[in-house]
Formats: C-alpha cells, structure tokens, sequence
C-alpha cells in the first residue's frame, strides 16, 4: 500500500538548535516533493520543492534533501526560533498527476 | 503568490442542515480545484477535484451525493455538505491550482462542527 510518512508526531527542540524532520514513502515515483507550514485553524503554506533528479534545496534557514533510493527527505531548520513552532507536513506529486499527496506531519516546538 | 480567500473560517450547524462553503482565487484563475478534509492529528486527505465547468472526480469512500462540489468559474467553488452529520465535523481546506503550477495554494480552512 502507498504511505507516506514523518517519523516523529512531535519534536521538541532548543532555541538555536537544528531541527530535522524526517518523511519517508512507500510505493511512490514522485516527480517532486514539497515541504509546508501549517500552523493551528490554518491552510498549509508552501516551503520549499525538491525535484526528483535534485539532491538539496535551500532557501534562508531551510535547507531540504531528497533520497530517491532510501525514498526519503530529510528537512532541516537551522538557528531554530520559538516562530518556527508549527506543524510541518511533507507533500508528493506523482509524474503527470498534479494532487498532492500529504504525508502525516510533525509538530515541531521550538522552546526559548 | 497566491491569494486564496475561502469561508466562513468556522460553522456549527444541526444535524441534517446544510452547508456551504466557499473558496475564491483572488488574484489567478483556477482550472483545478482540490478539496481537502483534515481531522484531528491528521493529515490532509483529498476528498475530490473539480475541473471548471465540469463534474468533480471523487476520492474512494467519499460520497458524491453528500459533498456537492460547484466550480462554474475559474475563480469560485463551493462545498456544500448535505444533510450534515457529526461525523462530518472536521476541517475543510480548499486548494485552487493554476495549469502548470507545482506549488500549492490553499485556503485558510472551515471548522465545521455539527451538533
């Protein structure tokens, strides 16, 4: 069966710290995958993509990888912030269909 | 970006009412509209996708009688729940895409909560 999932429900981490966030599918070819914000009673918010035939992407703090053989990305926030606290949900698109198939989430809390 | 507008942001209504809710792209035009449910502690899970002007595809286990899906424009659909239940409480969330556009857009989601 087709899965796609983030390791950890929740992720506790120390102001300053990095925080990696992990996604992992099952019986997908993505052509991309995406990374997004959702923050509580609100619609996700994009991040970052990553396509298939890139290894990483970075954008300010973000900094997103992408395994195609361990079908896996890795999403890190580095010098975390108490603002960053937030659910982050990772997100794949299969080639020629464009749905989003939405992995489970992590919350993740920065603590001052 | 995107704007995307989408209410009412939160609804109670009684058991065998129903609702509607809106979504607009303010600033594109979208020839794909996804609608979204979240429950609780839960992902995101596509309910069905409507092209403009024609019928809406239905994900497996969602009941195409019971969630009415409208996409006469390429800025305007609606959800109406029909006949709502309070298992249908849940978090509603649209996402209206441009042809070609890889990135998604979504509305800032409808609480509903049926009593």
């Amino acid at each position: 069966s087709q899965k796609i999932e983030q390791n950890s429900e929740a992720l506790n981490i120390q102001e300053g710290k990095t925080a990696t966030l992990t996604c992992n599918y099952t019986n997908y070819s993505p052509a991309y995958l995406q990374w997004y914000r959702q923050d509580p009673g609100r619609g996700p918010v994009f991040l970052l993509l990553i396509r298939e035939n890139e290894k990483e992407k970075r954008k300010e703090r973000l900094k997103v990888t992408f395994d195609t053989t361990l079908k896996q990305s890795l999403f890190h926030i580095t010098a975390s912030q108490p603002a960053d606290s937030a659910t982050y949900l990772c997100a794949l698109s299969q080639t020629g269909a464009n749905n989003l198939f939405f992995g489970t989430g992590t919350r993740l809390t920065v603590i001052p | 970006g995107a704007v995307v507008s989408q209410h009412p942001s939160w609804v109670i209504c009684k058991s065998g009412t129903s609702v509607k809710i809106e979504c607009r792209s303010l600033d594109f035009q979208a020839t794909t509209m996804f609608w979204y449910r979240q429950f609780p502690k839960q992902s995101l899970m596509l309910m069905a996708t409507s092209n403009e002007g024609s019928k809406a595809t239905y994900e497996q286990g969602v009941e195409k009688d019971k969630f009415l899906i409208n996409h006469a424009s390429l800025t305007l659909s609606t959800l109406t729940v029909t006949s709502a239940h309070p298992e249908d409480s849940s978090f509603y969330i649209c996402s209206p895409r441009r042809g070609g556009d890889t990135e998604a857009f979504f509305g800032q989601g409808t609480r509903l909560t049926v009593v």
